[in-house]
């Protein structure tokens, strides 16, 4: 079993949809948790930190729940520059490498 | 966050042949991170490179085929040695910064790296 799993997608949505991710994490015991957005043929960067408590940021909200050891991502209003790879990312507890999941590609379409 | 930078860009090299990719940060950094992004993969750790110590390489990857400097606190060197087309991929200078309750991850553009 992979560390990190995430949906496979990809996800083709029209314009205005609510669209969600979701990730899995095999080690019980990691502490960070985050999703970043990749654009193509760019780098990966940071969309937000998972608090255990979810946290909202405009369109975007995220979620955590140890008991299943999963964390999502909901984007609402999807708007066609949310186009992008979304990869959620987990740090075990201690540890200071970040572990990625594969990525789930998503297409907003007019 | 993190301004990095790195060079080059991109490079078409032949087999057999050795390329060095620098990372450049825009502040002191205790530990910077290398990756290797396959076409259509997600990230995978190379190493990880503290000033004044070897690498910390991860499984699967060597320090004689992916040597790394760390001279300074800003700065590191990832040379992939004696190429092989397996080798193409997206090479991506990484390192952490402290943010709100958490250490958050901040990457350089990436060097595209195609062997013939």
């Amino acid at each position: 079993r992979k560390e990190v799993e995430q949906d496979p997608g990809p996800f083709n949505v029209p314009e205005g949809a609510t669209v969600a991710f979701n990730c899995t994490y095999s080690n019980s015991a990691s502490q960070s948790f985050f999703w970043y957005r990749q654009d193509c043929r760019k780098e990966p960067k940071l969309l937000m930190s998972v608090y255990s408590s979810g946290n909202e940021d405009g369109r975007f909200t995220a979620q955590l729940n140890r008991a299943s050891q999963y964390i999502s991502l909901l984007i609402r209003d999807s708007k066609l520059s949310d186009s992008a790879t979304y990869l959620c990312a987990v740090v075990p507890t201690g540890g200071f490498k970040t572990i990625f999941g594969a990525g789930t590609r998503l297409f907003v379409k007019a | 966050s993190a301004v990095i930078s790195q060079k080059p860009s991109r490079d078409i090299c032949q087999r057999g042949t050795s390329l060095t990719i620098q990372c450049q940060v825009d502040s002191q950094v205790t530990m910077m991170f290398w990756y290797r992004q396959q076409p259509g993969q997600s990230l995978t750790l190379i190493a990880t490179a503290n000033q004044g110590s070897e690498a910390t390489y991860e499984s699967g990857f060597v320090i004689d085929k992916f040597p790394i400097s760390r001279p300074n606190l800003t700065f590191s060197t990832l040379t992939v040695s004696n190429m092989s087309p397996e080798d193409s991929s997206i090479y991506l200078c990484s390192v952490t910064r402290p943010g709100q309750g958490a250490w958050e991850q901040y990457f350089g553009p990436g060097t595209r790296l195609t062997v013939t």
